[in-house]
């Protein structure tokens, strides 16, 4: 089945700085890519998601792109804030979606 | 926004009592989904359903799991005779389609504590 690996574990940057989440996955048949953020005491949210019919797709402040050959997909927040501290997971799942694997997590503290 | 809501938010058990948590999906979702998180771990997949049957499901997902969905709004997780194993945070996430990979939408969880 789908093995998702996610790097680092936790990542601490200062405001304004930017942050790069990476994960790669086994399964040369997925083909969709979600983010995810938690934060405490929630559920994940949906942050951004790509289908392995585009490298790069950006929304506002986040980024992600993804490597088909080399299977790493990565996260990209730009200018980060305070509140952009959280748990961040990637995922990965194939057609039907159904079995969707997910990282082991990246906490992310943004300092002021 | 709609949004998928899970109750209890936190749900004390004895070991070897059956335990039965709630969600209610978004709406006019089709695809319905557990997900286990144990404590600082990862989110882990146990079972999809759809159509009023179980379309896929993990290895952890096993014969003390039952899901179902009683009625037009509501999709449970029945946990037959509940170990300590089974203390971790329960989410339910639902899609509107499953083709072409719709997101999942994820409620807040139910935290299940076995003592």
């Amino acid at each position: 089945g789908e093995n998702v690996e996610q790097h680092p574990s936790t990542l601490s940057v200062q405001e304004g700085d930017s942050a790069v989440i990476k994960c790669t996955y086994s399964d040369s048949a997925s083909n969709y890519f979600p983010w995810y953020k938690q934060e405490l005491g929630k559920g994940p949210q949906l942050i951004i998601d790509i289908r392995s019919n585009v490298g790069e797709k950006k929304d506002q402040r986040i980024a992600v792109t993804l490597n088909k050959t080399a299977k790493h997909f990565s996260l990209h927040i730009t200018e980060t804030q305070p509140e952009d501290s959280a748990v961040y997971f990637c995922a990965a799942s194939t057609y039907n979606n159904n079995d969707m694997r997910f990282g082991a997590g990246t906490r992310l503290t943004v300092k002021p | 926004e709609p949004e998928v809501t899970q109750t209890p938010s936190h749900q004390v058990t004895q070991m070897g009592q059956e335990v039965i948590l709630r969600c209610v999906p978004i709406s006019n979702h089709l695809y319905f989904y557990w997900y286990r998180q144990i404590l600082g771990q990862k989110v882990e997949f146990l079972v999809s359903f759809y159509n009023n049957e179980i379309s896929e499901k993990s290895e952890i997902f096993d014969d003390q799991f039952s899901v179902e969905r009683p009625d037009g709004s509501n999709f449970t997780l029945k946990i037959r005779s509940t170990k300590l194993e089974d203390s971790a945070m329960y989410f339910c996430a639902s899609s509107f389609e499953t083709g072409f990979n719709q997101p999942q939408h994820f409620g807040d969880g139910t935290r299940l504590s076995i003592l």
